[in-house]
């Protein structure tokens, strides 16, 4: 099965923009789909958006349209979401999770889930 | 957008005792619903998904079941490792969008 290692810890400034990648390892990259979902502190998870590699084509939430880039390298496996014009507001753990590919269906679960990257806005 | 709630916010239960927790969809998501336990520190783990079949690796104790706007997670006897937060996530056909319930806390009572 895929298993999603993630980058590391990130400080920014407001308005400044973060890049978190996702590399996956252990499965076909194509097999899968990736989606980015943040949780902030003490809240719940809030789905961003996300993309399909072999399509090459990203979706995103409503409320992350024109703020988020969700990207794909299928050469390295790794997957990418930059958010921008950070506000203290996104302080948030950011996961990426996988979703298989099956007879060609994309599945409706998330698994796995990589170990979560901590973004901290912060002047 | 399909929106869900989570009930109770919070159940306090012993261990050994049942939990029984609810997810409801504003428009029905037919049997598309996963349920997924998160513990501090942790990222979230499926358990749950299509409404009623376990992940690989879930224990027995874990059920799920409902259709169109009910669903419903059960724990049978509470291990010491289940007190945790438990979410439901469902999907729209196309393209694909996800969403969250709020979550339900199981803690030791």
């Amino acid at each position: 099965q895929v298993q999603l290692v993630q980058s590391g810890a990130e400080v920014k400034k407001p308005g400044s923009s973060v890049k978190v990648s996702c590399k996956a390892s252990g499965g076909t990259f194509s097999s899968y789909a990736i989606s980015w979902v943040r949780q902030a502190p003490g809240q719940g998870l809030e789905w961003m958006g996300g993309i399909i590699p072999i399509f090459g084509t990203a979706n995103y939430a409503q409320k992350f349209q024109g703020r988020v880039t969700i990207t794909a390298d299928e050469s390295t496996s790794t997957a990418y979401m930059e958010l921008s014009s950070l506000r203290s507001e996104d302080t948030a753990v950011y996961y990426c999770a996988s979703l298989a590919i099956v007879k060609q269906q994309l599945v409706n679960w998330f698994d796995p889930w990589g170990q979560g990257t901590l973004v901290t806005v912060s002047s | 957008e399909i929106v869900l709630t989570q009930s109770p916010a919070t159940l306090s239960l012993s261990p050994g005792e049942r939990a029984t927790l609810s997810c409801r969809a504003s428009q029905s998501v037919s049997s598309y619903l996963a349920w997924y336990q998160q513990k501090p520190g942790q990222a979230p783990r499926l358990l749950i998904y299509d409404a009623s079949n376990r992940a690989t690796g879930i224990p027995a104790r874990f059920s799920g079941s409902g259709s169109g706007t009910d669903f419903t997670l059960t724990i049978s006897s509470l291990e010491p490792e289940d007190f945790a937060v438990y979410y439901c996530q469902q999907r729209s056909n196309w393209p694909p969008v996800f969403t969250f319930g709020p979550g339900t806390k199981v803690d030791i009572k």
